[in-house]
């Protein structure tokens, strides 16, 4: 079965720092991979999504992502932080081996921008 | 094109009453999931739902929580005799029809905000 693991629950950057939000997976077929973010007292909003082709995905915001399947990951980075970015980030994979698209989520990773 | 509505916000219910959780998917979407998120915890999935079916429901318990999405009309999810381990944010989220090869992006509503007192 799929999993997800975010090392680290919580990080902190300085305004103007790079962002590294660091994402796991387990998978015994190909993934999708995802990453949501939530606002507080909002929903999740996609940020990214790797399915196939190019492994490097830029989603919005200025954030992107890289697949490398050698290492299982799939970490988000931005190059430079704004205070708005200040959220919780979930990744993702879809269980392609059910017959529609189940998402499990990791446990999120909460970030901080320091002025 | 308006997003997923879910609604209430918030809810407050006693212990023992019946918690009613609504969920009005995407205009065109019809596939509708249900996740549950506790304090400092990712997103549990619970139950997904296409018009009239239930298709996965593993992740619901099996006593006091049930959900449907009817031909017409939101997507429910009933939750009889709360507990306080009930409160949490009750998220749905839903989808278009499956697109061959992709994977399909989930939308995301506000939540439901459920707190048992």
């Amino acid at each position: 079965a799929q999993s997800v693991t975010q090392l680290g629950s919580h990080v902190s950057v300085s305004e103007g720092a790079l962002v590294l939000l660091r994402c796991n997976y387990s998978s015994s077929v190909p993934p999708y991979l995802f990453w949501y973010v939530q606002y507080p007292n909002q929903g999740l909003q996609l940020l990214l999504k790797y399915t196939t082709g190019a492994t490097l995905v830029k989603g919005i915001n200025g954030f992107e992502a890289e697949f490398k399947k050698s290492e299982t990951s799939f970490h988000l980075t931005k190059p430079s932080a704004h205070m708005s970015d200040a959220a919780e980030y979930f990744c993702a994979v879809s269980d392609r081996a059910t017959s529609y698209d189940k998402v499990i989520f990791g446990p999120g990773t909460s970030l901080s921008v320091i002025p | 094109n308006a997003g997923v509505m879910q609604n209430p916000r918030h809810l407050v219910r006693r212990r023992g009453q019946e918690a009613r959780l609504r969920c009005s998917p995407m205009k065109g979407h019809s596939h509708v999931y249900w996740y549950r998120q506790l304090p400092e915890e990712g997103l549990k999935f619970m139950v997904y739902l296409q018009k009239e079916n239930i298709i996965d429901e593993s992740g619901m318990p099996k006593e006091r929580f049930s959900a449907e999405f009817p031909k017409e009309g939101p997507s429910i999810l009933r939750i009889q005799q709360v507990v306080r381990g009930d409160s949490a944010a009750y998220f749905c989220a839903s989808s278009p029809p499956n697109q061959a090869g992709g994977a399909n992006e989930q939308y995301f509503g506000p939540g439901t905000r459920l707190t048992v007192t």
